[in-house]
C-alpha cells in the first residue's frame, strides 16, 4: 500500500473554506485516492474518490496533483459538523482490491 | 436502508466470558468487514468477507473469531479476551469488488475486564 502524510491536525473557522492536503508520493497507476472522514463517536464516512481528474460531490471537491504524488480535499464552507479526523486512503489494486488501510489522517478542528 | 447496524453498542465481558458483537446490512453489499479501533488510533482491518467467504485474515488472534452467516449478516464471537482487546469494533460493508462507498456502522465499544 502506498504511505501517506497528512497534517497531524488543522484548525478553519465557520463558513471558510478548508484545503486539507495528502502527500502520497509511492502511489501506484492504478490506485484511487479516497477520502474518509470520523466524526466524534461515529464510525468512518466515505467523503470522495477520485482516480486523475478533480471530482466533485455535495460533500467536498478533491484536486489530483498532475503527477498524483498529492491531493486535496477541498470543503468550500466548513461548518461545526465538519469537525472530524479525515483520513487519505490510496487504494492498492490487485491483491489489495477493495482493502481500505487507514493512516493517522487530520484532525480538523472547526472554530464557531 | 443505507446504514449498517451493529449491536450491542457497547459490551463489558469478563476474561472468561462468551461474547458475540452482531452486524447487520440491507444494502445488497457483498464485502463486510471488521476493524478495530484503539482510542486516538486509526481503524485497523481485521478481516474481510467477500460473498460469504473468508477473503482477508490480519493475523488476528484466534480468541476472534469471524462469521457470516449469510450476505446481510457478520458476527463476531469473542472468548477468552485481554484487557488490551478492549477497543471500538467496527463493521463496514461495500460492493465488491469496489474499494470505494464504504459504508461503516458506529461500532461497539468493548471493555475487557
Amino acid at each position: 500500500d502506498a504511505k501517506t502524510t497528512q497534517p497531524n491536525s488543522m484548525e478553519s473557522n465557520e463558513e471558510e473554506p478548508v484545503h486539507l492536503p495528502c502527500n502520497h508520493s509511492t502511489i501506484s497507476g492504478t490506485d484511487y485516492i479516497h477520502w474518509y472522514r470520523q466524526l466524534p463517536s461515529q464510525g468512518p464516512e466515505y467523503v470522495i474518490h477520485g482516480l486523475t481528474s478533480n471530482v466533485n460531490n455535495r460533500m467536498a471537491s478533491l484536486a489530483i496533483a498532475e503527477d498524483r504524488k498529492s491531493s486535496t480535499l477541498i470543503l468550500h464552507r466548513a461548518t461545526l459538523r465538519d469537525a472530524a479526523v479525515y483520513y487519505c486512503i490510496p487504494n492498492a489494486g490487485g491483491t489489495s482490491y477493495g482493502k481500505l488501510t487507514f493512516g493517522q489522517g487530520t484532525i480538523l478542528t472547526v472554530h464557531p | 436502508d443505507t446504514e449498517v447496524t451493529q449491536t450491542p453498542k457497547h459490551l463489558v465481558m469478563g476474561m472468561t466470558n462468551k461474547k458475540s458483537l452482531k452486524c447487520e446490512q440491507h444494502m445488497g453489499h457483498r464485502a463486510m468487514y471488521w476493524y478495530k479501533q484503539k482510542a486516538k488510533k486509526p481503524p485497523e482491518l481485521m478481516f474481510v468477507y467477500s460473498y460469504e467467504k473468508l477473503s482477508i485474515n490480519e493475523s488476528v488472534p484466534s480468541r476472534f473469531s469471524p462469521e457470516c452467516p449469510n450476505s446481510s449478516l457478520l458476527n463476531l464471537h469473542l472468548h477468552a479476551l485481554q484487557p488490551e482487546d478492549s477497543a471500538l469494533y467496527l463493521c463496514a460493508s461495500s460492493q465488491w469488488p469496489r474499494g470505494y462507498g464504504y459504508t461503516f456502522g458506529s461500532g461497539t465499544r468493548l471493555t475487557v475486564v
